[in-house]
């Protein structure tokens, strides 16, 4: 089981309100990402980050923005929520792929929280 | 477009019984494939991973295997327990990107009846 938390768990708000979703890793992983999840549809990347104060934007679009001030840290916010943004939110993390070169398979191993789901009424 | 597509999206066996979920995909460059399971409202967790050198691995009761030329891979779940019903996402990680983008399956959601 991998030491990667996110909080709430569960989160019902209303519309116009802003939100942080919490991710933390006590793995010392420098990666770490965010995804989207809809029942029955696949993962899609939407935040990731190299390191403290890299942030990049993934491949699904997204009004969300995400911070790296600490490496074990990387909290997602919401400024104004609206009903389409009700989903799930998993965070990941994994270890540079400069320090885990040539081990076959480690490459890029993300290790999931268990996810926030996320209602907007 | 890289893409992975599973199949069956869904299915249901007895307790005990064997099953096979397909996962093809079209990522190139290939790095790796994974077979995650994801209980309802958690966060996938890895089952096994494959290189493009290996062609078959085995966690306990689930066993995977690996055709890097046809692109195909499977997970055979044997004696299924009622723990295993969960959603089973293939991923295939691309060799083209310091990132080692995840592209993810849409899952098999696997029911397991007593």
């Amino acid at each position: 089981e991998a030491d990667i938390y996110q909080t709430p768990r569960y989160l019902v708000i209303g519309t116009g309100k802003k939100i942080t979703l919490e991710c933390s890793q006590t793995m010392g992983h420098d990666k770490m990402y965010w995804y989207q999840q809809d029942p029955g549809m696949e993962l899609h990347l939407i935040h990731y980050s190299y390191g403290v104060n890299s942030t990049e934007k993934g491949d699904l679009s997204s009004e969300s923005t995400v911070s790296r001030i600490r490496t074990e840290h990387f909290p997602l916010t919401l400024e104004s929520a609206r009903p389409s943004h009700t989903s799930q939110y998993l965070c990941a993390s994994s270890e540079s792929h400069q320090r885990v070169k040539g081990v076959s398979g480690r490459e890029y191993e993300q290790y999931f929280g268990p996810g926030t789901r996320l209602t907007v009424t | 477009k890289n893409q992975v597509e599973q199949s069956p999206q869904s299915l249901i066996i007895l307790e005990g019984k064997n099953c096979t979920l397909q996962c093809n995909y079209t990522v190139s460059p290939f790095s790796n494939l994974r077979w995650y399971k994801q209980d309802t409202g958690r966060g996938p967790v890895s089952l096994t991973i494959m290189t493009f050198s290996e062609n078959t691995k085995s966690n306990g009761r689930y066993t995977a295997t690996l055709d890097a030329d046809t692109k195909q891979s499977s997970l055979h779940i044997t004696a299924s327990q009622l723990s295993d019903s969960a959603s089973y996402i293939c991923v295939v990680s691309d060799r083209g990107s310091t990132l080692g983008r995840l592209y993810f399956g849409r899952g098999t959601q696997l029911t397991v009846w007593p």
